[in-house]
């Protein structure tokens, strides 16, 4: 069964400051994976996404993601966070496309100035 | 172009009561997923339709059940509601490359 995991349920940055997000996964077969991010009240909005190919994906926002397989881990980064960075960020895997996915239960992020 | 819209916006009901919601999904899209998000939690895959027929489901019982309809909206219905089923309900719409997701219908159950 597919799963997976994000390990830090809330993080505190300072505005400016570097960002990583850590996610985990488990996944029979190739995964294609997704960062979400949902503000308070709001759907999800796809941050990025790795199906094939590099394994740095780049998205919107300024946030980049590496797939590394050996460690089944899809972790999200960004250089300096800005105050609107504040949000929900939630993992996902999918066996095609970017159906039928399966989150991991989110890491609150809060930025402080 | 329209995106994904979903009513209402919130809801109250009592344990026992029936709920119907309601998916628009974006312009060209043919593919609508349900997601339920509990309080503090991901998103759950419930169900998904594809040209008006099942395409797949989660690990939900079958008082939750779904239809789409030829102009590729869907409602999900849930019967017999319990308190574990007030959540976020989130609808999704895919054209196969990307997916959508509408803001969502709060679901309370007293």
């Amino acid at each position: 069964a597919q799963s997976v995991t994000q390990p830090d349920i809330h993080i505190t940055v300072s505005e400016g400051a570097s960002l990583e997000l850590r996610c985990n996964y488990s996944y029979g077969a190739t995964p294609y994976l997704f960062w979400y991010v949902q503000s308070p009240g709001q759907g999800l909005q796809l941050l990025l996404k790795y199906f094939s190919g590099d394994t740095l994906v780049q998205g919107i926002k300024g946030f980049e993601a590496e797939f590394k397989r050996s460690q089944s881990s899809f972790n999200l980064r960004k250089p300096s966070v800005h105050w609107s960075d504040a949000a929900e960020y939630f993992c996902a895997v999918g066996p095609f496309g970017n159906e039928k996915l399966t989150f991991g239960t989110g890491t609150r992020l809060t930025i402080i100035p | 172009e329209t995106g994904v819209t979903q009513s209402p916006t919130h809801l109250i009901k009592t344990r026992g009561q029936q709920v119907t919601l309601r998916c628009s999904s974006q312009s060209g899209h043919n593919t609508v997923s349900w997601y339920q998000q509990a309080l503090g939690q991901g998103p759950q895959f419930i169900f998904q339709y594809y040209r008006e027929e099942e395409n797949g489901r989660g690990n939900f019982p079958p008082r939750f059940s779904g239809l789409q309809f030829p102009n590729y909206s869907s409602e999900l219905n849930v019967n017999a509601l319990e308190l574990d089923d007030s959540a976020l309900y989130l609808c999704a719409s895919t054209n196969g490359l990307d997916q959508f997701f509408g803001p969502g219908t709060r679901l309370t159950v007293l």
